[in-house]
């Protein structure tokens, strides 16, 4: 079936390194990718978003790296910092017809930043 | 604008009683989706609504589990009678189009 997963459940790195989370996915129809960040006792936030027709997409410090050839999706964070501790989730839209329709989450990703 | 807002955002209930959680999306948003969050199985889509109309329902998990949208500007997640495996963390979330919107949740405990 369609699944999307993370390669990583859990990331450890120190302060002011570079932090890279990685996601993969089944389905090759999917056409709109998002990351999301989800704090303790939070909702999942929106990070950034890309679309199949691109494979690369900048944002105030984070990065989002897609690969459609090996259906691979990654999310690069510059300078982590204290407040990046968080579960990251990356979510696939399988149905470009439904431009509103369900998000098919991954499993996440425990991201902790050591000071 | 406020974002999307769940209530209440903890309820602590007991087996058999009814339960009722409530949304109201960001305004102008066409899409309402409920999710359902746990350790054990991640972050589950229940059920989507496009202008109050539901359009996917099979992520609800069984009947005892409705949901309704009477306008664009409020929906609820009704369970009856509520189990203590329904104890999770209820997600609603807006979307106008792709990127959704979630609220802060509502933290269920069914004793």
């Amino acid at each position: 079936g369609e699944s999307v997963g993370l390669h990583l459940p859990t990331l450890s790195v120190q302060e002011g390194d570079n932090s890279i989370i990685n996601c993969a996915y089944s389905n090759s129809a999917s056409d709109y990718f998002i990351w999301y960040k989800q704090e303790s006792g939070k909702g999942p936030q929106f990070i950034i978003d890309i679309r199949s027709n691109m494979d690369k997409r900048q944002g105030q410090r984070v990065t989002v790296l897609l690969n459609k050839t090996v259906k691979h999706l990654s999310l690069q964070i510059a300078a982590t910092q204290p407040g990046d501790s968080a579960v990251y989730f990356c979510a696939e839209r399988g149905n470009s017809w439904d431009q509103g329709g369900k998000l098919i989450f991954g499993q996440g990703t425990e991201l902790s930043v050591k000071p | 604008d406020a974002g999307v807002i769940q209530s209440p955002r903890h309820e602590v209930t007991e087996m058999g009683q009814e339960v009722t959680l409530r949304c109201k999306p960001i305004s102008g948003h066409d899409y309402l989706f409920w999710y359902r969050q746990t350790m054990m199985r991640g972050l589950e889509l229940l059920i989507y609504f496009n202008n109050n109309v539901p359009i996917d329902d099979s992520g609800m998990p069984e009947d005892r589990f409705s949901a309704k949208m009477p306008n664009a500007s409020f929906s609820t997640l009704k369970i009856q009678p509520s189990e203590p495996r329904d104890s999770a963390v209820y997600f609603c979330a807006s979307s106008p189009r792709g990127t959704q919107y979630f609220g802060p949740g509502t933290r269920l405990l069914v004793l």
